[in-house]
């Protein structure tokens, strides 16, 4: 069972450059989300999506971009990294967006910006 | 704004015991979900239990019950008989509706099983 599927796991890039985070699904959920966590942190929300072609803003989304042009994928783009972003890329997917819904999460990219 | 609390950066407990990890919460909502998640030092997140604002029961799922007091806005992770593959992050987290249902987490709490 492939659930969420994150690609690349490791990645370093220098200040300045940009990079494509892959995300993909295959539980047919509606809801996807991307989160970062940094180190000792709990998670927080960058960019959420609740179906292909809609996108919204979470908690920090500034330096990033998202699209969701079919159901299963959902990449985070970064422009023109920074050190603060620095930090592990988690995406997650729910079904739907209730309270009620569980989030699944993929494994995990883990950034350095030098 | 909904905020939740996790007031024990570390705790310690002796395998085969069992440990209390705390989780408060804030929210205006009366719809609200409940999670905890466990990241183990392999770094994914793995969910654990989940506890509706509606539920009149405590959630449990093997090892792990939830301790829902509502009035004290308390949803702490009970993990009973405690094995050293416990040994992890565990991160309490919360969906509100009028937060747009997003998932608010906790800081969490680095749990160590002693052999």
């Amino acid at each position: 069972n492939a659930g969420v599927t994150q690609t690349p796991k490791f990645r370093i890039l220098k200040i300045g450059q940009s990079m494509t985070l892959q995300c993909t699904q295959d539980m047919n959920h509606n809801y996807m989300y991307w989160y970062r966590q940094d180190p000792g942190m709990g998670l927080k929300l960058i960019y959420y999506s609740v179906g292909a072609g809609i996108t919204d803003k979470g908690e920090v989304p500034n330096g990033y971009n998202v699209s969701r042009s079919t159901t299963e994928d959902f990449p985070l783009r970064l422009e023109l990294a920074a050190p603060s972003q620095t930090s592990v890329y988690f995406c997650a997917s729910s079904l739907q967006g209730e309270s009620t819904d569980t989030q699944y999460f993929g494994p995990g990219t883990r950034l350095t910006v030098l | 704004a909904q905020k939740i609390t996790q007031t024990q950066p570390g705790m310690f407990v002796q395998e085969k015991e069992a440990v209390t990890l705390d989780c408060t919460y804030d929210t205006s909502d009366p719809s609200y979900g409940l999670f905890w998640y466990k990241q183990p030092s392999s770094g994914e997140m793995i969910f654990l239990i989940y506890q509706g604002s509606y539920d009149q029961q405590n959630a449990t799922e093997g090892r792990y019950s939830l301790n829902f007091q509502k009035a004290r806005k308390s949803a702490n992770l009970v993990i009973s008989a405690s094995q050293l593959g416990d040994s992890a992050m565990y991160f309490c987290a919360m969906r509100a509706l009028n937060a747009g249902n997003m998932l608010t987490f906790g800081g969490g709490t680095r749990l160590m099983v002693k052999p």
